[in-house]
């Protein structure tokens, strides 16, 4: 099976713009969560989505939404960007069997 | 809400010494714990995980081992080799009704010296 992509992979933007990712989860997957990762945060959860309704919510502020389309991919959007949102965002999927989530390779996002 | 406490944040061993990763946790309601392998530019990867039902778990070199009652697991990574330099994330998972609730610790930086 295909892994867990994410677009795009780089990204640029300046402050004040919005910005929208895209997670394609593992075929048959329906649980997708997101992840902020920081070197000094870590991996910080935003959300996590499973058959288009959200399950869980981190603490990151409203400017960070997300949704899930009935393909199980996922989308997720920050808007108003500040240069404190300068990270790599994950996604990870998961059939929920055994709660192994698979990671995607990331969109390393640049606000200046 | 869960509060996960890694530690150390850095580690460097010499190759084919030990290296031991340790994490509490706060919510005695977490009853899944795994651990990710991050190398350099690459996505986090599941190595090893635990239940709360089971105190320790091997597998080749590596093991998890659990203390409910003291609410922390350590990652036990034996005869270690380069190839074992990477990020490691612990992470606490609450399974509730369905629901999963995700928090992870701020990694470990683990550097084998040959």
């Amino acid at each position: 099976k295909a892994g867990v992509t994410q677009t795009p992979r780089y990204l640029i933007k300046t402050r004040g713009q919005q910005v929208t990712l895209s997670c394609s989860p593992i075929s048959g997957h329906r649980s997708v969560s997101w992840y902020q990762q920081t070197p000094g945060q870590g991996l910080q959860f935003l959300f996590e989505y499973f058959s288009e309704t959200q399950r869980n919510k981190g603490n990151f502020p409203g400017r960070f939404s997300g949704r899930q389309f009935s393909n199980s991919r996922s989308e997720m959007n920050v808007s108003t960007l500040e240069l404190g949102d300068s990270a790599l965002y994950l996604c990870a999927s998961s059939s929920g069997q055994a709660n192994w989530w698979y990671f995607g390779p990331g969109t390393r996002l640049t606000v200046t | 809400g869960e509060n996960v406490e890694q530690h150390p944040s850095t580690l460097s061993v010499q190759e084919g010494d030990s290296a031991v990763i340790k994490c509490t946790y706060s919510d005695s309601a977490s009853n899944y714990f795994p651990w990710y392998k991050q190398e350099l530019g690459k996505r986090p990867q599941l190595i090893i995980d635990i239940r709360s039902n089971v105190g320790e778990k091997k597998d080749q070199r590596i093991a998890v081992t659990l203390n409910k009652t003291a609410k922390h697991f350590s990652l036990h990574i034996t005869e270690t080799q380069p190839e074992d330099s990477a990020v490691y994330f612990c992470a606490a998972i609450k399974e509730s009704g369905g629901y999963q609730k995700v928090t992870f610790g701020i990694g470990t930086k683990l550097q084998v010296i040959p």
